[in-house]
């Protein structure tokens, strides 16, 4: 598809599993992005990848989280012991640049609920 | 320093009406500032972006209003149709950085 794929959709583990989550980002686009959605709350940044360059992992909760992009192309998130405030919508995005008024396109996202 | 202040969190307009949505920063490098609309069990898709060097910029029935003294932005949507029904988030970032920073969402209801 021309869009940003996610997967899985929807993704139901139990606390202390671990969990990998799929973004496969528009052809073309350098940069790629992962948010969370918690429920009322806005979306907060994790993990930023452009091109080759080391990526910006700032927003990442804890060392729990890691993420990698391979070939620059496809991302995976992937939560470790996973934990009940780690439920939330895990989304993906990407772009032709990062800088300046480039437009985040985002995929569907993955819904994780963590038992 | 990095927040985006955004309200009402919630907002019900008759069709027909006008919604308005704010948002409020503090970080002065911030120098893009888009708004995005979700709805339901998609991803967020960007609908109308300023730079402070405008005070408004119109799309259709979109509009945003920017006051840099203040460091407010705001989105009015005119003639609110229930099609406009969604969450709309309000975003900033700054030159230097690569991420956007977002509000915490509104959610609004036009009713029929």
């Amino acid at each position: 598809g021309a869009g940003v794929s996610q997967s899985p959709s929807n993704k139901v583990t139990e606390k202390g599993k671990d969990v990998e989550l799929r973004c496969d980002p528009i052809s073309g686009h350098t940069a790629l992005y992962w948010y969370r959605q918690s429920l009322g709350q806005g979306l907060e940044f994790l993990i930023y990848f452009q091109g080759n360059s080391a990526p910006d992992k700032s927003g990442l909760p804890s060392d729990r989280f890691s993420a990698e992009r391979t070939g620059g192309s496809v991302s995976t998130l992937t939560i470790q012991r996973t934990q009940q405030e780690d439920s939330a919508v895990y989304l993906c995005a990407s772009s032709w640049s990062s800088g300046g008024g480039g437009e985040l396109f985002f995929g569907e996202g993955s819904r994780l609920t963590v038992l | 320093q990095q927040q985006v202040k955004q309200s009402p969190q919630s907002l019900i307009v008759q069709k027909g009406g006008i919604s308005i949505i704010n948002c409020a920063y503090e970080n002065t490098a911030f120098d893009y500032f888009p708004w995005y609309q979700q709805f339901p069990g998609k991803g967020p898709a960007l609908l109308i972006a300023i730079r402070p060097d405008v005070s408004e910029k119109k799309e259709g029935r979109f509009t945003i209003s920017f006051n840099k003294s203040a460091k407010q932005f705001s989105l009015h949507i005119m003639d609110s149709q229930p099609g406009d029904s969604a969450t709309y988030f309000c975003a900033a970032r700054a030159g230097s950085a690569r991420q956007l920073t977002f509000g915490s969402g509104t959610q609004l209801t036009v009713l029929p």
